[in-house]
């Protein structure tokens, strides 16, 4: 989920689990809602986005859950993998701002035990 | 394969320096970004342009400029480097109306400053 201060969240699962990060969102206007992945040493990469206009998208392995009545989203893994081991950060995106500004959450690191 | 590059991986700082930190992108795109990445606080935005010679003021612009002479080149200046500005430094790019809001990122440019 979100993090206040310096302590970044941690969810550890064990390898083939399912895994499951949340996130909560500010703005009830966001209608465009991403998920990126960074792994040590590297910049975040896109996995998964979703628009207000639904409430669930599945991608390869990921799936994305909006529940806008508070202002909910996961992020579920299905099969959890080391390679997943990384830190994931929620992104929110009103649409009527220029140039696609995002807002990102703090970020929460999952760890996967083999 | 799309690339955002940063051009120092780690540098090291003496408070009162300059400091240039340059990002070059090859995929034509309108929109670049600054971020900052601190543990536990997420991606904050610093400035973002959205075409040559334009800048916006993201979240917290204060200590920072920018420069947007060239659509592919987006650089971050620091006139005068204090020690709070040590962090993970994180450029990215987006296009218009990609029907989403994916950044693009670079690798990252971890700053320190002594």
């Amino acid at each position: 989920g979100e993090s206040v201060g310096l302590h970044l969240p941690t969810l550890s699962v064990q390898e083939g689990d399912n895994s499951i990060i949340n996130c909560a969102y500010s703005n009830s206007a966001s209608d465009y809602f991403i998920w990126y992945k960074q792994e040590s040493g590297k910049g975040p990469q896109f996995i998964i986005d979703i628009r207000s206009n639904m409430d669930k998208r599945q991608g390869q392995r990921v799936t994305v859950l909006l529940n806008k009545t508070v202002k909910h989203l996961s992020l579920q893994i299905a099969a959890t993998q080391p390679g997943d081991s990384a830190v994931y950060f929620c992104a929110e995106n009103m649409n009527n701002n220029a140039g696609n500004m995002l807002t990102f959450g703090g970020g929460t690191r999952l760890m996967v035990k083999p | 394969d799309v690339k955002v590059t940063q051009s120092s991986r780690y540098l090291v700082k003496r408070t009162g320096e300059k400091v240039f930190l340059e990002c070059v992108q090859d995929m034509d795109h309108e929109n670049m970004f600054w971020y900052r990445q601190d543990p536990g606080l997420g991606l904050r935005l610093i400035y973002f342009s959205y075409d040559v010679k334009m800048k916006e003021k993201g979240d917290i612009p204060e200590g920072y400029s920018v420069s947007r002479e060239k659509k592919e080149r987006f650089s971050l200046i620091l006139e005068s480097a204090s020690t709070n500005q040590t962090s993970m430094y994180l450029c990215a790019s987006s296009g218009p109306g990609q029907g989403t809001g994916e950044l693009f990122f670079g690798e990252g440019s971890r700053l320190t400053v002594l």
